[in-house]
């Protein structure tokens, strides 16, 4: 079974510049999940889709950061303009809900990351 | 406001060792404490968990200690192996499963 996979791996930009990172859930998983790691600080949730539609984004910093996820399937994570605070590694996580707790099935499985640099 | 807090920041320990890492929360509604070991380039994977109604889980050479009342909850890797060098996150899952993480520990075995 593939994993959840992250593109692109890093990215380098200019402040004012635009990023778009992509996630591909594993598949039939119809939660995912957006955190970002500031270096040295926690994992901290962004926002959370079931299926196409945002169910929770309490975590979105501000609206430069615009997260969609047409179909259900993959999502994409834009960050217009960029800023240097916005550097950091952005996660992607996927699970599958409705299961017992611990079951293991429900467990978010994350991607490798995306690391971000604004300069 | 850091609802999980974990400490220390890095450890060293020596091969055969033991590796203690500690997390504290605040929000009682937390339901679920998982820990995520990841090594560089990886993203996070879930290495063992508890549910706040279990005072101790043992997998393998890896065991969370919880306490409820003091709402503390601690990883113990017993005889570490260098292959257990890596950043280890506590995490307590709330609402829809969204998960709080603590700023991590990165751990390094030495022979």
């Amino acid at each position: 079974e593939a994993g959840v996979t992250q593109f692109p791996s890093h990215s380098v930009i200019e402040k004012g510049q635009t990023v778009t990172l992509r996630c591909d859930p594993i598949s039939g998983h119809d939660n995912l999940y957006w955190y970002r790691r500031v270096m040295g600080k926690e994992i901290k949730f962004l926002l959370h889709f079931v299926k196409e539609s945002k169910q929770d984004e309490s975590g979105m910093p501000n609206n430069r950061f615009l997260a969609e996820r047409t179909g259900g399937t993959y999502s994409t994570l834009k960050v217009q303009p960029a800023e240097l605070e916005d550097s950091g590694v952005y996660f992607c996580a996927s699970s599958q809900e409705g299961l017992p707790l611990l079951s293991g099935a429900n467990v978010l499985t994350f991607g490798a990351g995306s690391r971000l640099t604004v300069l | 406001q850091q609802q999980v807090k974990q400490s220390p920041q890095s450890l060293i320990v020596q091969k055969g060792g033991i590796s203690i890492i500690n997390c504290a929360y605040e929000n009682t509604a937390f339901d679920y404490f998982p820990w995520y070991q990841q090594f560089p380039g990886k993203g996070p994977a879930l290495l063992i968990a508890i549910r706040p109604d279990v005072s101790e889980k043992k997998e393998g050479r890896f065991t969370i200690s919880f306490n409820k009342s003091a709402k503390q909850f601690s990883l113990h890797i017993m005889d570490s192996q260098p292959g257990d060098s890596a950043t280890y996150f506590c995490a307590a899952r709330g609402g829809g499963n969204k998960l709080t993480f603590g700023t991590g520990t990165q751990l390094k075995v030495e022979l």
